[in-house]
């Protein structure tokens, strides 16, 4: 039972444009949302995260929008950048301290 | 060091065989995670240590799988009588408090590969 889901397995985006990375989720009880980024052996990092009382935030070039209604959250990095390409994980959590994590959106940024 | 530590970073068994696997947290930190990776699958949770609070064992596959935290802080994730489709990273993450007031550092993982 896959919780939080990210349909897309991998994007790759051009340089300079917008990158939009998707996450479902399921459990109606999730009022925190978080992105972590991965690069090949190394953990992953802390992105940016949500709660569930707003439905945007931004950090520089990355914005996490929460559409709630829809169990829906997206990552937009705009402008994309070389740099960026890595694994991205998008979890969730309601209540508790256990995160619960999608299985990841591969994305290739291109010169 | 500064970030979460791991050991060993590569682990090479035998089917049967017994693994323990060593996160040390960032100082300080009194949350405590064990998450793995397999082979194009997302992070699974395993379980969580939360101060002297009793862990959250939800996500241990089986009961071959165990983890202790000694004084709140190194933790030892062991798995006995090891199968193939154990094969996968083992992540270790710390938190300060809770998700509330921070997000989860991660290790670099320790990679199991059961022949």
């Amino acid at each position: 039972d896959q919780q939080v889901k990210q349909n897309s397995p991998s994007l790759s985006v051009q340089e300079g444009r917008i990158s939009i990375l998707n996450c479902d989720y399921t459990n109606s009880m999730f009022d925190y949302f978080l992105w972590y980024k991965k690069y090949p052996a190394e953990g992953p990092t802390f992105l940016i995260s949500i709660s569930s009382i707003k439905d945007k935030n931004e950090d520089g070039r990355f914005t996490v929008f929460l559409n709630k209604s829809a169990k829906h959250l997206s990552l937009h990095i705009v402008p994309s950048q070389p740099g960026d390409s890595a694994v991205y994980f998008c979890a969730a959590s309601g209540g508790t301290d256990k995160l619960i994590f999608g299985t990841g959106t591969r994305l290739q940024v291109f010169p | 060091g500064a970030g979460v530590s791991q050991s060993p970073s590569n682990k090479v068994t035998e089917k049967g065989k017994d693994v323990e696997l060593r996160c040390d947290p960032i100082s300080g930190h009194t949350a405590l995670y064990w998450y793995r990776q397999s082979l194009g699958q997302g992070l699974e949770f395993l379980i969580y240590f939360q101060g002297n609070s009793a862990p959250d064992k939800s996500g241990l596959p089986s009961d071959r799988f165990s983890a202790e935290r000694t004084g709140g802080s190194v933790s030892t994730l062991t798995i006995q009588r090891t199968q193939q489709e154990d094969s996968a990273v083992y992540l270790c993450a710390s938190s300060l408090v809770g998700l509330a007031i921070g997000e989860l550092f991660f290790g670099e993982g320790s990679r199991l590969t059961v022949l």
